[in-house]
């Protein structure tokens, strides 16, 4: 079953601009951790931001912001005053409860970012 | 500066050879996964460790794939024999797990497979 939805294969945004880039998840667990990482042309996976699923206030890291609506199911990212070094494919991500001593990740498809100057 | 560090980042070999690729974790993490990316298929888990025991490898073609953990400093990944449609970036990843706090996932560079 899809865990991690990101409908947004890719999205342009111009230079300065926020944008919102879209994760919806699926999970009948209380407690989770969800996670958005920046992947660049270069290749490497890079963490961005973490919201669990207890916590009340949306996560902030700098320009980054997690927009939580946890009825919604939903974890959308928002990148503030976008930057051309933002250009990336970004990843969401779901860690599931602990059970048996472990937690399993689920990753979306992705969603590729153009930022143009 | 702590990162989990892969290797080879690239590499190029012909059908029918063994690949390994390995992968060393962060110091004090207890657990490892083996994540694959192609663009077709995105990012598939294939395998994942907890203090070196294997908990889970159903995501890996059991007849060629096999990962091990021989100890904390080193968990590999071995294909054998290699075929074409292998070819993809592997991601090792480490991390504390737990239930509630941050424990993300930290990931290395990637090794980049070509079978031809």
């Amino acid at each position: 079953a899809q865990k991690i939805t990101q409908t947004q294969p890719g999205m342009f945004v111009q230079e300065k601009e926020a944008v919102t880039l879209d994760c919806t998840y699926d999970t009948s667990d209380q407690s989770y951790g969800l996670f958005w990482y920046k992947q660049p042309s270069s290749g490497e996976m890079i963490f961005l931001i973490y919201q669990g699923s207890y916590d009340e206030q949306n996560a902030t890291e700098g320009r980054y912001s997690l927009n939580f609506q946890k009825a919604r199911k939903s974890a959308n990212l928002v990148i503030s005053a976008s930057q051309l070094g933002d250009s990336a494919m970004y990843f969401c991500a779901m860690r599931g409860p602990l059970i048996n001593n472990f937690n399993k990740f689920y990753f979306g498809s992705g969603t590729k970012l153009n930022v143009k100057p | 500066d702590a990162r989990v560090t892969q290797t080879p980042r690239h590499k190029v070999t012909e059908m029918g050879q063994e690949v390994t690729m390995r992968c060393q974790p962060i110091l004090g993490h207890n657990t490892v996964f083996w994540y694959r990316q192609t663009m077709m298929q995105g990012l598939e888990l294939l395998a994942y460790f907890r203090n070196r025991a294997p908990l889970d490898d159903s995501g890996m073609p059991k007849d060629r794939f096999s990962a091990e953990m021989p100890d904390a400093t080193l968990a590999t990944l071995k294909i054998q024999p290699s075929e074409p449609r292998d070819s993809a970036v592997y991601f090792c990843a480490s991390g504390s797990l737990r239930d509630r706090g941050t424990g993300e996932l930290f990931f290395g560079e990637g090794s980049r497979l070509t079978v031809l």
